[in-house]
């Protein structure tokens, strides 16, 4: 069946600019997890979804960071007055209720400039 | 606070020889562990995982990994390394499930090189 697919593959924004990153988990799935790599670096967690609501949300970095996920499927990470730090790879993640086995997207390239 | 020490940076071997790679966790209690691979440009795909059971788990491509409690190790390990094995590979820690999910804390990754 189909994965975890993210979009867009890749994003190039100047800075200040607005950003949504969005993630359509594995159907059946009711987690759903954001996550951030920087270069070099290992996934960090921003936020887990379990069904509409955020269940931890203790990762997004400050107030500029938040995340939806209005019908219990599809997620968006949105990402307001972008900095040039923010350039990462945005992973999504999704896991059953039931399981603890978490299955990641390809990921979303951002790159401020 | 669980974390993931990965030591070694970048491994280098040969095409056909062995392969550990080292994972070192810190948890109160009894992890959920994790082995990812990600190739350039791709995502995490999951190699293998420990969740309780038999220490010795086996995962896709050939891969194996020990759980040793009383060394908080993970350890990756492959007899016969082949160069399609050249990638990062991430060792991963998770509290189990909590309120039906399983957060995941990373290592930094430990690059992989095959000599051919």
């Amino acid at each position: 069946g189909a994965g975890v697919s993210q979009t867009p593959s890749n994003k190039v924004t100047e800075k200040g600019k607005y950003v949504e990153l969005r993630c359509d988990p594995i159907s059946g799935h009711t987690a759903l997890y954001w996550y951030r790599q920087s270069l070099g670096q290992g996934p960090e967690f921003l936020i887990y979804f379990q069904g509409t609501g955020a269940a931890d949300d203790s990762g997004l970095p400050n107030d500029r960071f938040f995340a939806v996920r209005p019908e219990g499927s599809v997620s968006t990470l949105k990402i307001q007055r972008t900095e040039r730090g923010d350039s990462a790879v945005y992973l999504c993640a999704s896991s059953p209720y039931s399981g603890n086995t978490i299955y990641f997207g390809e990921g979303s390239w951002l790159t401020v400039v | 606070a669980q974390s993931v020490t990965q030591p070694d940076i970048h491994i280098t071997v040969s095409e056909g020889a062995s392969l550990e790679l080292r994972c070192n966790y810190s948890y109160g209690a009894t992890p959920y562990l994790f082995w990812y691979v990600q190739s350039p440009g791709q995502g995490l795909q999951l190699l293998l995982k420990y969740f309780s059971g038999d220490t010795l788990v086996q995962g896709i491509k050939g891969f194996e990994a020990e759980f040793k409690r009383s060394q908080s190790s993970f350890n990756l390990r492959k007899p016969s390394v082949h160069w399609s094995d050249a990638a990062e590979y991430f060792c991963a820690v998770g509290a189990g499930l909590t309120g039906g999910g399983n957060k995941l804390t990373f290592g930094t990754g430990t690059q992989l090189k095959v000599e051919l």
